[in-house]
């Protein structure tokens, strides 16, 4: 199947600082990526979705301005939290689905990464 | 709204035995549904996934899933779990008409005892 790549796979971080994650597809095109948060014990809960050339599409309750997303070409997002606190402390996964927007194939999902803030 | 519950937060059997693990879901149109495995600190994998036509999906690792409409359910199964079965297992829901936006089960916990 299809190969996403997520890095870093795990960060340490101070309060205060900001912490970049990356997402590639490695052997395709994805107009669309989708980010998510998991807490310990929990399932995933999409916070994001990334749009190629164009603004994300944010999920209720989730801050924009902390979880900053860009999607600059057909095969990277990222997502950058700001001024990190301890309660931003989770395990966050990409997803990507090849093919065109519709034609739902699945997703692939990055390994996540894990991060801590102290 | 579409949503995906997992009655099973966490089950234990035994190596050898058989395995069944249930997701009911909540959809308005024909479902797109997948079965993910997670090890710990580890991404996710697909092991099956249903779009149409036959009911009864064929998997990795050994495993099946069979789609009923009528119940709404999307059980998946292994006639004979093995150690390495040990994870975390999350039944999704893809939504054609939100740009291929899946949504989650909360995830069943698999242990499996020697």
């Amino acid at each position: 199947g299809a190969v996403v790549s997520q890095h870093p796979s795990w960060v340490i971080c101070k309060s205060g600082t900001s912490v970049k994650i990356e997402c590639r597809s490695l052997d395709f095109q994805a107009t669309t990526m989708f980010w998510y948060r998991q807490f310990p014990k929990q399932s995933l809960m999409l916070m994001a979705t990334s749009n190629e050339g164009s603004k994300a599409t944010y999920e209720q309750g989730v801050e924009k301005d902390k979880f900053l997303i860009n999607h600059a070409s057909l095969t990277l997002s990222t997502l950058t939290v700001t001024s990190a606190h301890p309660e931003d402390s989770s395990f966050y996964i990409c997803s990507a689905p090849p093919g065109r927007q519709g034609a739902i194939t699945e997703a692939f999902f990055g390994q996540g990464t894990r991060l801590t803030v102290v | 709204a579409q949503s995906v519950t997992q009655p099973d937060i966490h089950i234990t059997v035994s190596e050898g035995a058989s395995l069944e693990l249930r997701c009911n879901y909540s959809y308005g149109a024909t479902p797109y549904l997948f079965w993910y495995v997670q090890s710990p600190g580890q991404g996710l994998q697909l092991l099956l996934k249903y779009f149409s036509g036959d009911t009864l999906v064929q998997g990795i690792k050994g495993f099946e899933a069979e789609f009923k409409r009528s119940q709404s359910s999307f059980n998946l199964r292994k006639p004979s779990v093995h150690w390495s079965d040990a994870a975390e297992y999350f039944c999704a829901v893809g939504a054609l008409n939100t740009g291929n936006q899946f949504y989650f089960g909360t995830g069943t916990s698999l242990t499996v005892i020697p």
